[in-house]
C-alpha cells in the first residue's frame, strides 16, 4: 500500500487535457523541502523521467507536459494528448517517515 | 550521455543471495551530487526504491525499511560500477530490479531492467 495515492485510470480524446492527481501526506509531498517527480513508463520498458523538481522538464520533454504541487499534493497535466502518451504515470518523493523514496501506484493514461 | 548497464542471473533460488552489477558509462560512481540507487518493481508492490550509495568525501549508503537486514549496495570505483546484493531471497522479491541514477532530485538516468525471478 503506497502512502501516496494516484487514481487508477484517466483517459481523453486525442487533442484534449489529462490531469493525474498526486495526493501524500505532510510526511512527504507537504514537506516542502522534497520535491516531486513524475515518471512515464512504456510497456516492456523502464521508467523515463518526465518531470522533476515538482514542475521542471527533462531536455526533450515537450512544454505539452506540466507539474505543479500544492499543500500535500501534486499534479501532472498533459495537454494536447496523443496515441504516444498512452502508458503508466508515477509520481515519487521522499518520505521523511519511512527514509526513503516512495512512488504512487500509478496512473494509465488511455487515449480514447 | 550516461549510460547504465546492468548484468547478473535472471533466476535465484530460494535463501540464496540476489546479485546483481551496474556499469555506468557517461559518468563516475565517485561523482559527487549524484547517488546511485536500485529501484524494483513487480505486480504486487508497485515501484519500490530499495537505496543508494553516493560519494560525499565518504562513501554512503542508504536502505529502505523493508529490506535493510538483507541488503548491500557498494560501488567499485576502478570498473566504474556499483552492485546490488540482497540476501535470503523469497518468491517476493521476485521483480524487475533497475539501477538508477539520482542527478539531483530526479531519476533521470535508468538502465534496461533485470527480471529476477525467485525460484527452486
Amino acid at each position: 500500500q503506497s502512502v501516496l495515492t494516484q487514481p487508477p485510470s484517466v483517459s481523453a480524446a486525442p487533442g484534449q487535457k489529462v490531469t493525474i492527481s498526486c495526493s501524500g501526506s505532510r510526511s512527504n509531498i507537504g514537506n516542502g523541502r522534497h520535491y516531486v517527480s513524475w515518471h512515464q513508463q512504456l510497456p516492456g520498458t523502464a521508467p523515463k523521467l518526465l518531470i522533476y523538481q515538482d514542475n521542471k522538464r527533462p531536455s526533450g520533454i515537450p512544454d505539452r507536459v506540466s507539474g505543479s504541487r500544492s499543500g500535500t499534493s501534486a499534479t501532472l497535466d498533459i495537454t494536447g494528448l496523443q496515441t504516444g502518451d498512452e502508458a503508466d504515470y508515477y509520481c515519487g518523493t521522499w518520505d521523511n517517515t519511512l527514509s526513503a523514496y516512495v512512488f504512487g501506484p500509478g496512473t494509465k493514461v488511455t487515449v480514447l | 550521455q550516461v549510460q547504465l548497464q546492468q548484468s547478473g542471473p535472471g533466476l535465484v533460488k530460494p535463501s540464496q543471495t540476489l546479485s546483481l552489477t551496474c556499469a555506468i558509462s557517461g559518468d563516475s560512481v565517485s561523482s559527487q551530487s549524484v547517488s546511485w540507487n536500485w529501484i524494483r518493481q513487480s505486480p504486487s508492490r508497485g515501484l519500490e526504491w530499495l537505496g543508494r550509495t553516493y560519494y560525499n568525501s565518504k562513501w554512503s549508503s542508504d536502505y529502505a525499511v523493508s529490506v535493510k537486514s538483507r541488503i548491500s549496495i557498494n560501488s567499485d570505483t576502478s570498473k566504474n560500477q556499483f552492485s546490488l546484493q540482497l540476501n535470503s531471497v523469497t518468491p517476493e522479491d521476485t521483480a524487475v530490479y533497475y539501477c538508477v541514477r539520482d542527478g539531483g532530485w530526479k531519476y533521470d538516468y535508468w538502465g534496461q531492467g533485470t527480471l529476477v525471478t525467485v525460484s527452486s
